[in-house]
């Protein structure tokens, strides 16, 4: 098991808003750890697409947004567009066990 | 514009050493506040942080494979690499390297990975 939670798949139909949430603990999320969020399509390496738990890197549309509160993060997605269709990962920092930068398990979004 | 190229043998025998080196063109690796590093995602699977170096020879690394793991940094080159000991075929993986931001900034430039097959 990863040491951040994600569903392991949500879907939603074109134009609609959806959510990926990340669990952690108090030992990474909680621990006031920026969260960073990625997105990959098959066959292609990941691409950072959420970055200090709110920030876009440049050239990633405002569609796409992060936030942070306790002990979780969430990518929520908006207008969603056929696209987006992929996964998504959330990554942070975890203070327990020597210290390790930690992703979570992945979340397949399909566009209806 | 930065850029990335993984390269190395695609195809390891279990118990030798896997040995993976990136290229970073487009920019110095001795470039400060940024470290660099590796991930591995095994068939089908999720993404798990392998280890990160700074140009100085600093490494952090995922504590379950710290004792296999060797990193350095050759910055005559714009070069690092990874030596993973004693693979099996748990390893067999696509190994990404990627420039690490630290805690801020995340893994915010990626190469295209290579496949690595540990199999006799």
């Amino acid at each position: 098991q990863s040491v951040l939670t994600q569903p392991p798949s949500v879907s939603g139909a074109p134009g609609q808003r959806v959510t990926i949430a990340c669990t952690g603990s108090t030992s990474n999320i909680g621990a006031g750890y920026d969260v960073h969020w990625y997105q990959q399509f098959p066959g292609t390496a990941p691409k950072l697409l959420i970055y200090g738990n709110i920030n876009r890197p440049s050239g990633v549309p405002d569609r796409f947004s992060g936030s942070k509160s306790g002990t979780s993060a969430s990518l929520a997605i908006t207008g969603l567009q056929a696209e987006d269709e992929g996964d998504y990962y959330c990554q942070s920092y975890d203070s327990s066990l020597s210290g390790s930068k930690v992703f979570g398990g992945g979340t397949k979004l399909t566009v209806l | 514009q930065l850029q990335l190229q993984e390269s190395g043998p695609g195809l390891v025998k279990p118990s030798e050493t896997l040995s993976l080196t990136c290229t970073v063109s487009g920019g110095s690796i001795s470039r400060s506040s940024y470290y660099w590093g590796w991930i591995r995602q095994s068939p089908g699977k999720g993404l798990e942080w392998i280890g990160s170096i700074y140009y100085s020879g600093s490494t952090y690394q995922n504590p379950s494979l710290r004792r296999r793991l060797t990193m350095s940094v050759d910055t005559s080159k714009n070069q690092f690499s990874l030596k993973l000991r004693s693979v099996t075929a748990a390893d067999t993986a696509i190994y990404y390297c990627a420039r690490d931001g630290a805690t801020i900034y995340g893994f915010d430039v990626w190469g295209q990975g290579t496949t690595v097959t540990v199999s006799s």
